[in-house]
């Protein structure tokens, strides 16, 4: 059974562009769930999808958001980006909300 | 103000040592889980207790809830250095998934 796929695994961009990730869940899982993780912070909740729907969403600028598609798959957008948004976003599905999660490896995301 | 604080923040040791590292929280949790994250990788999920006073043992990692089910503790006997990593605790309150800060250990051969 594949794991949970993020891609890419490493993205340099500049300040004020806007960067899509990507995550593609473990088959058969509905709740895919995103992460910021940076040294200071620590692993920090960004937002998590359920059925294409967001049931909560994390304490993070409106320059955060993402979507999930029919087939689980999911996409987290950064627009207007700043050099504090350099860390690695972590993706994790569940089986449904209160299972364990399951993570991918992580996108490296430096803003220069 | 972070839901879950871990102790130590960090931590390293020689080959064959034992350590204990620890969950503390306010809050009562009907759950909680440690996860081990090593370099390059996404956290992996350890074991998850769900009984005040439990106790599970993973090979040599031992992990124990609190009566209150408030805190938790992992214990290792005779660190290896494959045991080196992130260990994260986390809890899930309604829809969100809170993690501890983390105590990164590393066990010198």
């Amino acid at each position: 059974k594949a794991g949970v796929t993020q891609t890419p695994r490493y993205l340099i961009k500049t300040r004020g562009q806007q960067v899509t990730l990507s995550c593609s869940p473990i088959s058969g899982h509905r709740s895919v769930s995103w992460y910021q993780q940076t040294p200071g912070q620590g692993l920090q909740f960004l937002f998590e999808y359920f059925s294409e729907t967001q049931r909560n969403k994390g304490n993070f600028p409106g320059r955060f958001s993402g979507r999930q598609f029919s087939n689980s798959r999911s996409e987290m957008n950064v627009s207007t980006l700043e050099l504090g948004d350099s860390a690695l976003y972590l993706c994790a599905s569940s089986l449904i909300g209160d299972s364990p999660l399951h993570f991918g490896n992580g996108t490296r995301l430096t803003v220069t | 103000t972070q839901l879950l604080e871990q102790s130590p923040q960090f931590l390293s040791i020689q080959e064959g040592e034992n350590l204990t590292v620890y969950c503390n929280s306010s809050s009562v949790f009907s759950s909680l889980q440690w996860y081990r994250q090593e370099p390059g990788e996404g956290p992996v999920l350890l074991v998850t207790v769900v009984t005040g006073g439990e106790v599970k043992k993973l090979k040599r990692l031992t992990f124990q809830f609190g009566d209150a089910r408030k805190d938790s503790s992992l214990h290792i006997t005779a660190a290896q250095p494959g045991d080196t990593g992130l260990y994260l605790c986390g809890v899930r309150v309604g829809n969100q998934f809170y993690f501890g800060t983390g105590t990164s250990l590393t066990v010198i051969p």
